[in-house]
């Protein structure tokens, strides 16, 4: 079966340090993989997806940026940390055969 | 463009009524709508879809969600509430040959004993 893996769980960062998370999919191939921010327990954001490896789209222009370099691994990262960046990050996976997509349990970042 | 509406922050139930959560949504074409629900600090758990053919679908945990396509609705429903039902809910829709959901902003719903 397929399990998705999102780490660190939380994260505590100051303003300017750089962030690195990183979310790996076991079970399956050349899936599609997303991340999303959640803000305030609310609303889901799609902040990035990746159909393949080395193909990233940018939904929204912001301080951070993501990478596929492996075909079921994919990091979201930033060079400097602003204090809006802070929120719940989630990963997320799908494959083209089914529209549904399948989540990590997320990771919390606070920038202090 | 696609959008989801989720129009009650949030819905309150005794346990043991039944519970409906509401959602519309606007998509070119035709939808692919999704419910998930989402505990405290945790990551959002698949419920149902519906992609075609019967308009009441039957998902996880007894809850069920009809899709109407003139009112372009799809609310969630469950005969008999739980207190282990609360949580917070979204609804999601994915337009033909889109890549990514839309979620809506999600109805937490509160199961009082």
């Amino acid at each position: 079966s397929q399990t998705i893996h999102q780490w660190p769980a939380t994260l505590v960062q100051p303003v300017g340090s750089p962030l690195s998370l990183e979310c790996t999919v076991e079970g399956t191939s050349n899936p599609n993989l997303y991340w999303y921010r959640q803000a305030a327990g609310r609303g889901l954001q799609l902040l990035f997806y990746s159909v393949g490896i080395g193909q990233i789209s940018s939904e929204v222009p912001q301080n951070l940026s993501a990478s596929r370099p492996q075909d079921r691994q994919f990091i979201l990262s930033s060079k400097k940390l602003l204090l809006s960046d802070s929120g719940f990050y989630l990963c997320a996976w799908s494959i083209n055969l089914n529209p549904e997509a399948f989540f990590g349990q997320g990771t919390r970042l606070t920038v202090v | 463009a696609q959008s989801v509406a989720q129009p009650e922050d949030q819905v309150n139930v005794a346990e043991g009524n039944p519970l409906t959560v509401k959602c519309t949504y606007s998509v070119s074409g035709n939808p692919y709508l999704f419910w998930y629900v989402q505990y405290p600090n945790r990551g959002l758990q698949f419920l149902l879809k519906y992609i075609t053919g019967d308009n009441l679908v039957k998902g996880s945990y007894g809850f069920e969600a009809e899709f109407n396509k003139s009112q372009t609705s799809f609310h969630l429903k469950k005969p008999s509430a739980l207190v282990s039902d609360s949580a917070l809910y979204f609804c999601a829709v994915k337009g033909t040959g889109r890549r990514a959901l839309t979620f809506g902003s999600g109805t937490r719903l509160q199961v009082q004993p």
